[in-house]
């Protein structure tokens, strides 16, 4: 497809388990963000990639929180140790550029994690 | 810290009424505001980009103006119709995005 595309959709999980959520960009696209989004909040910024390098992350909460994007277009968030605060819709956006220059970001549609 | 502020959490409209969305930021003097519409379940869309050159920007429907001295921008739905039903969120490059107007337009 055409436009940023997640997975899972969905993801129930236990408290302490690990989790993995994916991103694929628009094909092209440089720059990937990560965000975490909850009910009734905007989006809360995680990390931003340039490329293959993580450009930005201090927006991780903690250091169970990693990400990657070791060819420079798919990226996973990973979660270690899942706690129930974790709970929220992980959004992945692309642009063409990056800081100081963003242009549009392009969303996908999320993957709400719950955990339990 | 860098913050967003929107000026309320729900608009409720009449159909053909103009909305009008406040957003409101601190500590920061950024090169550029984004509009983003969200709806339920979705990832957020880009509406529109204003420059901080630029007082005011029109796409169709929507005008958004840019004040750099009042650290403000605000973003005008005209002739709202039911479809404009949505979240909208103002955003700073990159890192930071308000809460949120959700706008339920009545038919």
């Amino acid at each position: 497809g055409a436009g940023v595309s997640q997975t899972p959709s969905n993801k129930v999980t236990e408290k302490g388990k690990y989790v993995e959520l994916r991103c694929d960009p628009i094909s092209g696209h440089t720059a990937l963000y990560w965000y975490r989004q909850s009910l009734g909040q905007g989006p809360e910024f995680l990390i931003y990639f340039q490329g293959t390098g993580a450009a930005d992350d201090s927006g991780l909460p903690n250091d169970r929180f990693f990400a990657v994007r070791p060819e420079g277009s798919v990226s996973t968030l990973k979660i270690q140790r899942t706690e129930r605060g974790d709970s929220a819709v992980y959004l992945c956006a692309s642009s063409f550029g990056g800081p100081p220059n963003t242009g549009e970001l392009f969303f996908g549609e999320g993957s709400r994690l719950t955990v339990l | 810290s860098q913050k967003i502020e929107q000026n309320s959490e729900a608009l409720n409209i009449q159909e053909g009424k103009t909305a009008t969305l406040t957003c409101n930021y601190t500590n920061y003097s950024p090169a550029y505001l984004q509009w983003y519409r969200q709806d339920p379940g979705r990832g957020p869309v880009f509406l529109l980009l204003i420059r901080e050159n630029e007082k005011e920007k029109r796409k169709e429907r929507l005008k958004v103006t840019f004040d750099t001295t009042l650290k403000q921008s605000l973003f005008h739905i005209t002739a709202s119709q039911p479809a404009d039903s949505a979240t909208y969120l103002c955003a700073l490059p990159q890192i930071s995005f308000g809460a949120g107007t959700t706008v339920t337009v009545r038919a």
